[in-house]
């Protein structure tokens, strides 16, 4: 089993949905959480930290739920410039290692 | 400006021939890693290292060595690369120690093949 699971994808939805990325982890030591973005074979960039309080910026929210060892990635109003890859990030081992999840396709189409 | 650099960014070899890909950082961070990014199995941690002279392993360590004598190079080295190493690899970097709590900037990548 890997150690940070997401669903591949890719999701295909119209502009101006609204869209749900969900990743678990198996190991319940992990320290932090990310979600990051990455455009076609370039290099990931972070879209947000994930907190258990949850954490908002614009149309994207982020959970972390330890209990379930489950994070979700949440976009609102969708765009075409949304089109990318998400990819669930975690850091182990005192904060030194990072797993990234293979990561979520998403095309968003007018 | 402050950025990660790669060097090469495309390199085609062949099997056996030493080489080593560059990183390079100019943010004064002290954490650094390698990655390598494939098809399917997303991006897996090579290398990292806290400081200078301090490095570890990640999770797929085999095949590669990395060494830090500086605080801005961070140099991956194949010492007889494999067909199997053909891939995508990145160097990241963060202000602090860790991972864990900061962002990670990543270079352009390379995109490595190895016949």
């Amino acid at each position: 089993r890997k150690e940070v699971e997401q669903d591949p994808g890719p999701f295909n939805v119209p502009e101006g949905a609204t869209v749900a990325f969900n990743c678990t982890y198996s190991n319940s030591a992990s320290q932090s959480f990310f979600w990051y973005r990455q455009d076609c074979r370039k290099e990931p960039k972070l879209l947000m930290s994930v907190y258990s309080s949850g954490n908002e910026d614009g149309r994207f929210t982020a959970q972390l739920n330890r209990a379930s060892q489950y994070i979700s990635l949440l976009i609102r109003d969708s765009k075409l410039s949304d089109s990318a890859t998400y990819l669930c990030v975690v850091t182990n081992t005192g904060g030194f290692k990072t797993i990234f999840g293979a990561g979520t396709r998403l095309f968003v189409k007018a | 400006e402050a950025q990660v650099t790669q060097n090469p960014r495309y390199l085609i070899t062949v099997t056996g021939k030493k080489l080593t890909v560059t990183c390079s950082q100019n943010m004064n961070h002290e954490y650094m890693s390698w990655y390598r990014q494939d098809p399917g199995l997303g991006l897996r941690q090579i290398y990292y290292s806290m400081n200078v002279e301090v490095t570890d392993k990640g999770d797929v360590p085999e095949g590669y060595k990395v060494s830090r004598k500086e605080k801005r190079n961070f140099p991956l080295i194949l010492e007889s690369p494999s067909p199997n190493q053909t891939s995508l690899y990145f160097c990241a970097s963060t202000p602090g120690g860790k991972s864990s709590t900061d962002t990670q900037y990543f270079g352009p990548g390379t995109r490595l093949t190895v016949l």
